[in-house]
């Protein structure tokens, strides 16, 4: 069955570091991945996606992610984060038999020192 | 421009009483879902809609029910609450469109918090 493993359930960074939240899936085929972003009492807004083409994909906020296919993963990063960047991060995955429905992974929660 | 809004925002109710939570989108959507989200969990899918009168069943659709008579609103229901329903309900939208490349983005709702005591 398909999956989607984030594997750091919770990262604290200093403001200005550079971020990389981890993002592992099983999936045979060419995936589609996203990235979305949950702020402490709000819904989800997407971040980035790949579908196909460039492995690095940019998204919203100076957020990127390169998709590995040797790797099965689909790391998001950051080369320097900012306060608002606090949040929740959630993976997700296509589902293979329908891919309007996502597979999610659990999330990582980020939160940045002054 | 509303996007898509969810109601209430906050519901406590008691073990076995019937609840509603609302959904409404702007976007003429196609598809639609709705998603708990607890702690150690992540987001769990409950029924989504690829469009209105066909809905179709989630990982965790026990307790619940949908409807989507129109297009643009898709309610849950819970049937007879129970404490392991307390819980953050996301609603989401999609476009949906046949044929179409590679997977939709899900445009989310603001969440109902809802406690079951």
């Amino acid at each position: 069955a398909q999956s989607v493993t984030q594997p750091d359930i919770h990262i604290t960074v200093s403001e200005g570091a550079s971020l990389e939240l981890r993002c592992n899936y099983s999936y045979g085929a060419t995936p589609y991945l996203f990235w979305y972003v949950q702020s402490p009492g709000q819904g989800l807004q997407l971040l980035l996606k790949y579908f196909s083409g460039d492995t690095l994909v940019q998204g919203i906020k100076g957020f990127e992610a390169e998709f590995k296919r040797s790797q099965s993963s689909f790391n998001l990063r950051k080369p320097s984060v900012h306060w608002s960047d606090a949040a929740e991060y959630f993976c997700a995955v296509a589902h293979a038999g329908n891919n309007r429905k996502l597979i999610w992974g659990l999330g990582t929660s980020l939160a940045v020192n002054p | 421009d509303a996007g898509i809004t969810q109601s209430p925002r906050y519901k406590i109710t008691e073990t076995g009483r019937q609840v509603t939570l609302m959904c409404h989108q702007t976007w003429s959507h196609s598809y639609m879902f709705w998603y708990r989200q607890d702690l150690g969990h992540g987001l769990r899918l409950i029924y989504y809609s690829a469009a209105a009168d066909i809905t179709d069943k989630g990982e965790v659709p026990d307790g619940y029910v949908v409807s989507r008579s129109k297009t643009e609103n898709f309610p849950l229901t819970l049937e007879s609450a129970t404490r392991s329903q307390t819980s953050v309900y996301f609603c989401a939208s999609s476009v949906g469109l046949a044929g179409r490349l590679g997977a939709d983005t899900q445009y989310f709702g603001p969440g109902t918090r809802l406690t079951v005591l």
